[in-house]
């Protein structure tokens, strides 16, 4: 089983700055990483899939890049709609498995 | 526009049994496959089953595997996940979730399964 690894577990930063998650495969799993936020009390919301494609309706502000182990996802200025807990997910095509990183508490500073 | 909306979840004892509901709308149901995803209390995000868009594929986490069933009518437009032998960790929000082969697109926003004596 595919073990994914997110860091920080929380990462405080000011609004109007950038902000830099990380999540690592424990083996490749090519492009097949989606990124998601959740807010409290909310269903996860898909940002980025295949690394680095936005969703629709998702601000340029959220990028995602990386492949094979090593993901990250940016977000070039935060707002204050943006403070919330990220997920990245794995995808293996035989049999279907999805796995889920622990997530990571983006707070403010 | 694309709805899931979740229903069938309670307060059971341990050992007991539970059918969840999905609810479709907004989209052609029949053409893609579904997922339930769930998240204990205080948690991360656990994948739970995966049936294809026909029915004839079903896939499940290794905890859940041999107790909990994934099924779907699509002449309902509705996503069902059977559970038995229900366990104290089994306690979680289930989503349900539409499929774009490697990633889950839409969620609806969950039912609270607890699962308790």
């Amino acid at each position: 089983e595919i073990v994914m690894t997110q860091s920080p577990a929380t990462l405080s930063v000011s609004p109007g700055e950038r902000a830099t998650l990380s999540c690592r495969a424990s083996q490749s799993v090519g492009s097949y990483l989606a990124w998601y936020q959740q807010k409290p009390g909310q269903a996860p919301r898909l940002l980025i899939y295949g690394a680095s494609t936005r969703a629709a309706g998702i601000p340029a502000r959220f990028s995602g890049s990386g492949s094979g182990t090593e993901f990250t996802l940016t977000i070039s200025s935060l707002q204050s709609e943006d403070f919330a807990v990220y997920y990245c997910q794995q995808y293996t095509n035989w049999p279907p498995m999805y796995t889920f990183g622990q997530g990571t508490k983006l707070e403010i500073k | 526009q694309v709805q899931v909306v979740e229903s069938g979840g309670g307060v059971v004892q341990p050992g007991r049994s539970l059918r969840l509901s999905c609810a479709a709308s907004g989209f052609t149901f029949s053409s893609y496959g579904m997922h339930w995803v769930r998240q204990a209390p205080g948690k991360g995000l656990e994948w739970v089953a995966h049936i294809w868009y026909d029915g004839s594929g079903q896939f499940y986490a290794d905890s859940v595997k041999g107790r909990f069933t994934i099924s779907r009518d699509n002449s309902q437009n509705t996503l069902y996940l059977q559970m038995s032998g229900l366990r104290v960790d089994d306690t979680a929000v289930y989503y349900c979730a539409r499929d774009q082969l490697s990633y889950f697109d839409f969620w609806g926003q969950g039912t609270l399964v607890t699962v308790s004596s």
